[in-house]
């Protein structure tokens, strides 16, 4: 079992949709849950961080984090075209190691 | 505020060559720094962090190597590269062991 697990897709969405991306983690001691962002040959960048049980709501982004079922999710409404990109799950591990999902590639289709 | 600087972005270099990919980070100190290796269609695979000055910890047995001889800077070298080397490389410096923030990357081919 990987750490971090995550649908590599591409998850096709139409424009205007919400876009729904999910992560699950095997460390039960894990403390902190990223979300990120990579273009086609670019570096990734963070979007959102979430500690706590619950939402994370950031303009167009929510973070949905469900410790005791062990996994965060990332919720984008009104998809634009600009939001394709693969979203990038990283999980901070109870000593503190960040631990990568391998990506969901998202498509979003005018 | 913080930045980090990676260079080059692009390389192309024959089998057998060496190499050197260095890494800066400016506006932090002691940081926590981090060489991944993604390739095409993958996810990041760790393959050195450091937390001080010539501490370097090995995530992947390979041809590659780290160092870390200044605070912020960190250098990933090979003495010989092998066609499997290819790939994106990503130096990433962590603030307090929360997020991750990236450099530009260098996209490595090895023919």
């Amino acid at each position: 079992q990987k750490e971090v697990e995550q649908n590599s897709g591409p998850l096709s969405v139409p424009e205007g949709a919400i876009a729904s991306l999910n992560c699950t983690y095997s460390d039960r001691g894990s403390q902190s849950f990223f979300w990120y962002r990579q273009y086609s040959g670019k570096s990734p960048e963070l979007i959102m961080f979430i500690y706590s049980n619950g939402d994370k709501e950031d303009g167009r982004f929510t973070a949905q984090l469900n410790k005791a079922s062990q996994y965060v999710s990332l919720l984008i409404r009104d998809s634009q075209p600009s939001d394709s990109a693969t979203y990038l799950c990283a999980v901070n591990r109870s000593n503190y190691q960040l631990i990568w999902g391998a990506g969901t590639k998202l498509i979003i289709k005018p | 505020s913080q930045t980090i600087h990676q260079w080059p972005a692009t390389l192309v270099q024959p089998v057998g060559s060496p190499l050197s990919l260095e890494c800066t980070v400016e506006g932090t100190s002691n940081p926590n720094l981090y060489w991944y290796r993604q390739a095409a269609g993958r996810g990041l695979q760790l393959l050195f962090y450091s937390v001080g000055i010539g501490q370097i910890s090995s995530e992947v047995p390979q041809n590659l190597s780290a160092s870390r001889p200044q605070d912020r800077q960190f250098i990933l070298s090979s003495k010989k590269l092998l066609l499997s080397d290819s790939g994106f490389y990503l130096c990433a410096w962590e603030r307090a062991n929360t997020e991750a923030f990236f450099g530009q990357g260098t996209r490595l081919t090895v023919v």
